[in-house]
C-alpha cells in the first residue's frame, strides 16, 4: 500500500523558517518525481515546488521561488521542503504528492500556519 | 501562471449528468494532453480520478470520464450518486511552470 506521510508542520512567525519531511513507502520512490501541494483554508489546490527523479531538475511556482527549496533523498525514500521567509500568505496544508506522470499519491497533509 | 477556470459550482439530481469545464490557454490545457482531474471529499486528500484527458486509473468509477475540445477541458460524471459529492479540480502542464490547477468546482447533489 502506498503511504505519504508528512511532518514538520506547525506554527511559526512571520519571516520564521520551516522545513516540512515526507516519508514514502509502499511504492519504488527514485523512480517517482515528487511534488508539494498546498491548500489554503477553504481554498483552493496550489502546486509549490517539483523535483524529479534524481533531483536533476527542480522547479517552483512564482509565489515561492526564492524562499522554499525542495530536495529528496532517495536512500531514506524521504521528500523534504525547506521553507524561509514565510508569510502570512502561505498559511496552508501541505501535501506530499507523487508524481508517475500525474498527480498519482497523495499524502494526508502538514498544516503550516505563519502567524504573529 | 493563472489558475485555470472551472465553474464555482455545479449540482445535479441523483441519476443525472453533470459537466464540469476547465479553461485555459494555447500554453496549457490546449497545448498538452496532460489534463487531470481531482476529487476531493471535505477535510480528505485529493484523489486522482481522470489522467491524460480521458483515462481512469484502476479503481476509479466508469461513471468519471473526460474529453478535451480546444483549450477547455470537460470532467462528466454520469449517474450521479450522493457519493459524488465533492470539490473537484482540473490540472494541465504548462509551458511556463511545470504545473497549473483550475480554480476548482463544488458539485452537490440535490
Amino acid at each position: 500500500e502506498v503511504q505519504l506521510v508528512e511532518s514538520g508542520g506547525g506554527l511559526v512567525k512571520p519571516g520564521g523558517s520551516l522545513r516540512l519531511s515526507c516519508a514514502a513507502s509502499g511504492f519504488t520512490f527514485s523512480t517517482f518525481s515528487m511534488n508539494w501541494v498546498r491548500q489554503a483554508p477553504g481554498k483552493g489546490l496550489e502546486w509549490v515546488s517539483s523535483i524529479s527523479r534524481s533531483s536533476f531538475y527542480m522547479f517552483y511556482g512564482d509565489s515561492v521561488k526564492g524562499r522554499f527549496t525542495i530536495s529528496r533523498d532517495d536512500a531514506k525514500k524521504s521528500l523534504h521542503l525547506q521553507m524561509t521567509g514565510l508569510r502570512t500568505e502561505d498559511t496552508a496544508v501541505y501535501y506530499c504528492v507523487a508524481d508517475g506522470g500525474n498527480f498519482d499519491y497523495w499524502g494526508q497533509g502538514t498544516l503550516v500556519t505563519v502567524s504573529s | 501562471q493563472s489558475a485555470l477556470t472551472q465553474p464555482a459550482s455545479v449540482s445535479g439530481s441523483p441519476g443525472q449528468s453533470i459537466t464540469i469545464s476547465c479553461t485555459g490557454t494555447s500554453s496549457d490545457v490546449g497545448g498538452y494532453d496532460s489534463v487531470s482531474w481531482y476529487q476531493q471529499h471535505p477535510g480528505k486528500a485529493p484523489k486522482l480520478i481522470i489522467y491524460e484527458v480521458n483515462n481512469r486509473p484502476s479503481g476509479v468509477s466508469n461513471r468519471f470520464s473526460g474529453s478535451k475540445s480546444g483549450n477547455t477541458a470537460s470532467l462528466t460524471i454520469s449517474g450521479l450518486q450522493a457519493e459524488d459529492e465533492a470539490d473537484y479540480y482540473c490540472n494541465s502542464y504548462t509551458s511556463t511552470s511545470p504545473y497549473v490547477f483550475g480554480t476548482g468546482t463544488k458539485v452537490t447533489v440535490l
